[in-house]
């Protein structure tokens, strides 16, 4: 059953501290991202992959940071240094071209709801 | 820099209408557009991409159009449904060309469909 899972649903932080959120894929894609997404604003680009071991800056990068040492997980560290973390975080993967992006379709995880004590 | 704007926050209709939401942007033509639909505390969904070079694309009850003279998207639901009461979003490259593969997102319009 192939498809792409965040884990965990819900997450609380204290302040001070770093969490990591999980992104698993399954469906052999290359690129992935990471986004935010706050009430009445579209989704926010934190960072994204397009291939194994090599990853980019987004729109919104200050505070987090993630790594891509294999083709199939895309972890987001939510660092004491991002000031307003409260948000619901999205994954997305999609087919890419192998380090270079295509026009494809984004396929998105359940999300993760971060919420800062 | 690119900019998105899904003209209305919210759209009530009835069962059984057409739904049609607007997507605008205000730079640059992009190479493709898609939109897709989120129910509240899930993921997006992918429903359709339009390239610049196609007028219109259909999908079952799902029409997309593209006027990149108007710089407009327009997303048509016929023969609405409750089922169909979610959000949905406008994307479109986030680069000049398309050349990142990235996205921009607008923020959504909220669709009710009453029975």
């Amino acid at each position: 059953d192939g498809g792409i899972t965040q884990s965990p649903k819900y997450l609380f932080r204290k302040e001070g501290q770093n969490v990591t959120l999980s992104c698993e894929q399954n469906l052999n894609h290359d690129a992935m991202y990471w986004y935010r997404q706050d009430p009445g604003q579209g989704l926010r680009l934190i960072y994204y992959s397009q291939i194994v071991n090599d990853f980019q800056k987004g729109d919104i990068a200050e505070g987090y940071s993630v790594s891509r040492e294999k083709k199939e997980s895309f972890p987001l560290t939510v660092t004491s240094a991002q000031k307003n973390p409260t948000a619901f975080y999205l994954c997305a993967s999609s087919i890419g071209g192998g380090g270079r992006p295509t026009y494809n379709e984004q396929f998105f995880g359940p999300g993760t709801r971060l919420t800062v004590l | 820099s690119q900019k998105i704007e899904q003209n209305s926050e919210a759209l009530n209709i009835q069962e059984g209408k057409t739904a049609t939401l607007t997507c605008n942007y205000t730079n640059y033509s992009p190479a493709y557009l898609q939109w897709y639909r989120q129910d509240p505390g899930r993921g997006p969904v992918f429903l359709l991409l339009i390239r610049e070079n196609e007028k219109e694309k259909r999908k079952e009850r799902l029409k997309v159009t593209f006027d990149t003279t108007l710089k407009q998207s327009l997303f048509h639901i016929t023969a609405s449904q409750p089922a169909d009461s979610a959000t949905y979003l406008c994307a479109l490259d986030s680069d000049y060309g398309g050349s990142q593969g990235n996205l921009i997102f607008g923020k959504g319009t909220k669709l009710s469909v009453k029975p």
